[in-house]
């Protein structure tokens, strides 16, 4: 069975950084790439970044380009997404989620990490 | 970057109704790659349809999709009380990934 576990959230003051994992199992992790996708507090989905399954592609979203990093661990199927310079407005839910191979769309998701970027 | 418009933002239906709902894409969705997601209350998101009309695996046939270019629909042709939900759509035929603002199908 496919899962996905977020963790790593927690309040953090604007301009600090942050570290989320996602732990996966069920599933040959090193096949498939992976996406974060964040969700504000009563908002709708937004994609952040996705790396490809043996980690060399990586593309991101503008408002979180050259902040954020994402990289994985094959030998230890862990997803992570290294948060810098955080804002208020990266504040939400962050889901990670499997691509369908080759598709850009996801079929499995975590359940997800807060985070709360405030001073 | 593919804009996606949802509406209505919120429909208010009773169980045993259809639902319809419309995602509108300001320029067209290359190769009709068009997922639609639900999702409840605290929890993430779960797949339903892909490449506009098909149904992921477990998605009861009651879910449907159509659409072509730029307009696209999602139909639950009766809503069972498990329905009641968001929905959002998403398209995958060019960079960024991007979803819609989602519609809220209601009691």
């Amino acid at each position: 069975q496919v899962h996905l576990v977020e963790s790593g959230g927690g309040v953090v003051q604007p301009g600090r950084s942050l570290r989320l994992s996602c732990a996966a199992s069920g599933f040959t992790f090193s096949d498939y790439a992976i996406c974060w996708v964040r969700q504000a507090p009563g908002k709708g989905l937004e994609w952040v970044a996705l790396i490809s399954s043996d980690g060399t592609h990586k593309s991101y979203a503008d408002s979180v380009k050259g902040r954020f990093t994402m990289s994985r661990d094959n030998s230890k199927n862990t997803l992570y997404l290294q948060m810098n310079s955080l804002r208020v407005e990266d504040t939400a839910v962050y889901f990670c989620a499997r691509e369908v191979l080759d598709s850009y769309y996801f079929d499995y998701w975590g359940q997800g990490t807060l985070v709360t970027v405030s001073s | 970057e593919i804009v996606l418009t949802q509406s209505p933002g919120t429909l208010s239906l009773s169980p045993g109704e259809r639902a319809t709902l419309s995602c509108r894409a300001s320029q067209s969705v290359s190769s009709n790659y068009l997922a639609w997601y639900q999702q409840k209350p605290g929890q993430a998101p779960r797949l339903l349809m892909y490449g506009v009309s098909n149904r992921a695996t477990g998605i009861p046939d009651r879910f449907s999709g159509s659409g072509s270019g730029t307009d696209f629909t999602l139909t639950i042709s009766r809503l069972e009380p498990e329905d009641f939900a968001v929905y959002y759509c998403q398209q995958y035929g060019s960079s960024p990934l991007t979803f819609g603002g989602g519609t809220k199908v209601e009691i």
